[in-house]
């Protein structure tokens, strides 16, 4: 059974970096084809994709926020970190990590966390 | 950057009713769509992935069609459980969501 957990500071005053985790079972990030994404999405607004890492360690980022951004994993392939430097209101957000297959059936963003939400406030 | 337009915004329908939900691609996207449900509180939930492919454990009652720049998403039978805003996904290029179309029952 997978499932995906996303942990964070709940509060967290501008210029601030955010720092979350998507901790995760039922799959190992070590297993090829294996990528774990980080998607935002403002209350009553659409989603936003942010980054990803895959099973070979190989990073993507969303162009637009690429320089605030820093996506990494732990040595045990179970979590996923991301920070974003310098914080505003507009970072304010529940943030999802989903997972994703790329080889065999490739299936984009088939399990998602529960998410956790961010408020960006002084 | 590939733009994704939904439509509508907001549909009201009955039990039953057959329901359809657009999305246009600002290019080429060949068949990288994907379907979401996102009920009140939740994470969203994939329904429809490359464009008609049914996921598992989903009432076949949801279908997805099309493919190049024009995708519907069509619910057979509205089932008051289907109540939720739905949101399509390209994949093409990098990722880009629509704006969602939020449903609810007339």
């Amino acid at each position: 059974q997978v499932t995906l957990k996303e942990s964070g500071p709940g509060m967290l005053q501008p210029s601030k970096t955010l720092s979350l985790t998507c901790s995760f079972s039922g799959f190992s990030l070590s297993t090829s084809g294996m990528v774990v994404s980080w998607i935002r999405q403002p209350s009553g607004k659409s989603l936003e994709w942010l980054a990803a890492i895959d099973w070979d360690g190989d990073k993507y980022y969303n162009p637009s926020l690429k320089s605030r951004l820093t996506v990494s994993k732990d040595t045990s392939n179970t979590q996923v970190f991301l920070k974003i430097t310098s914080v505003d209101i507009a970072d304010t957000a529940t943030y999802y990590c989903a997972r994703s297959t790329t080889e065999g059936i490739v299936e984009v963003f088939d399990y998602w966390g529960q998410g956790v939400m961010v408020t960006v406030s002084s | 950057d590939i733009q994704m337009t939904q439509s509508p915004s907001f549909l009201s329908a009955s039990v039953g009713d057959r329901v359809t939900i657009n999305c246009k691609a600002s290019q080429n996207i060949n068949r990288y769509l994907n379907w979401y449900q996102q009920k009140l509180g939740e994470a969203p939930k994939l329904l429809i992935y490359n464009a008609n492919s049914l996921q598992t454990g989903i009432p076949s009652r949801f279908s997805g069609s099309g493919s190049g720049t024009d995708f519907t998403l069509t619910i057979s039978s509205l089932q008051p459980e289907d109540v939720a805003t739905y949101f399509c996904l390209q994949h093409n290029s990098w990722y880009t969501f629509g704006a969602g179309t939020k449903l609810e029952l007339k």
